[in-house]
């Protein structure tokens, strides 16, 4: 099965900084990756799918890049409310689905 | 608009099977390409995947769980039921539906919405 290691585990931030996480597949991906956002006792949010689309209704501050095996999720500018748990997820074909360990995001 | 919800018992014996139904609303799982699947969360702990059920009657397991799940649909009654055997303290955990949403391909699985969840405790 397709490991997901995301970096860094923990990270803290301020308000309006720029935010970089990141996940390494253990084997190439195509393009199946996605990110959410989960907020303590919450469901997980839907970020990103297919590593850079947009879900509807999420905030153009958050983006998504990579292919192969390193993907990138960043949040342009970080707004009080974006201080959560983020995980990626992959999609492999036999078919599989796995997820991240997780990145939390504090205020600093 | 799309809605669904876990619906179970809240504490399960060691060695019992747990069974949970997810009933959702604003889709119908007999339409091409729709999808549910269920992941569960330990407490304090990350995501994990654990079934899906396609709506040509399809399912997939995880390959670590294959031997104790089973996901049936019940189109009429619009619901997901997952059935996991041989329970035990350390799949105490949140379990979770949610409603599939593909990708540019059409064959990818993404869950664009969940229900709240459910908290299973295995304890005897």
């Amino acid at each position: 099965a397709i490991q997901l290691t995301q970096s860094p585990t923990s990270l803290s931030a301020s308000v309006g900084d720029r935010v970089t996480i990141t996940c390494r597949a253990s084997q190439g991906l195509s393009h199946a990756l996605a990110w959410y956002q989960q907020k303590p006792g919450k469901p997980p949010i839907l970020l990103i799918y297919d590593a850079s689309s947009l879900q509807s209704g999420v905030p153009s501050r958050f983006s998504g890049s990579g292919s192969g095996t390193d993907f990138t999720l960043t949040i342009s500018s970080l707004q009080p409310e974006d201080f959560a748990t983020y995980y990626c997820q992959q999609f492999s074909s036999s078919p599989s689905i796995t997820f991240g360990q997780g990145t939390r995001l504090d205020i600093k | 608009q799309i809605t669904l919800k876990e619906s179970g018992p809240t504490v399960v014996k060691p060695t019992q099977t747990l069974t949970l139904t997810c009933t959702f609303s604003g889709f119908t799982l007999s339409t091409s390409g729709v999808g549910v699947g269920w992941i569960r969360q330990p407490p304090g702990k990350a995501l994990e995947w654990l079934a899906l059920m396609y709506w040509d009657d399809d399912e997939r397991y995880s390959p670590s769980l294959k031997s104790r799940l089973t996901i049936i649909k019940d189109t009429s009654k619009n619901q997901v039921v997952l059935k996991m055997t041989n329970m035990d303290p350390v799949d105490t955990a949140t379990y979770y539906c949610a409603h599939r949403r593909r990708g540019f391909n059409g064959y990818e699985w993404y869950f664009d919405y969940w229900g709240q969840g459910t908290l299973v405790t295995v304890s005897s």
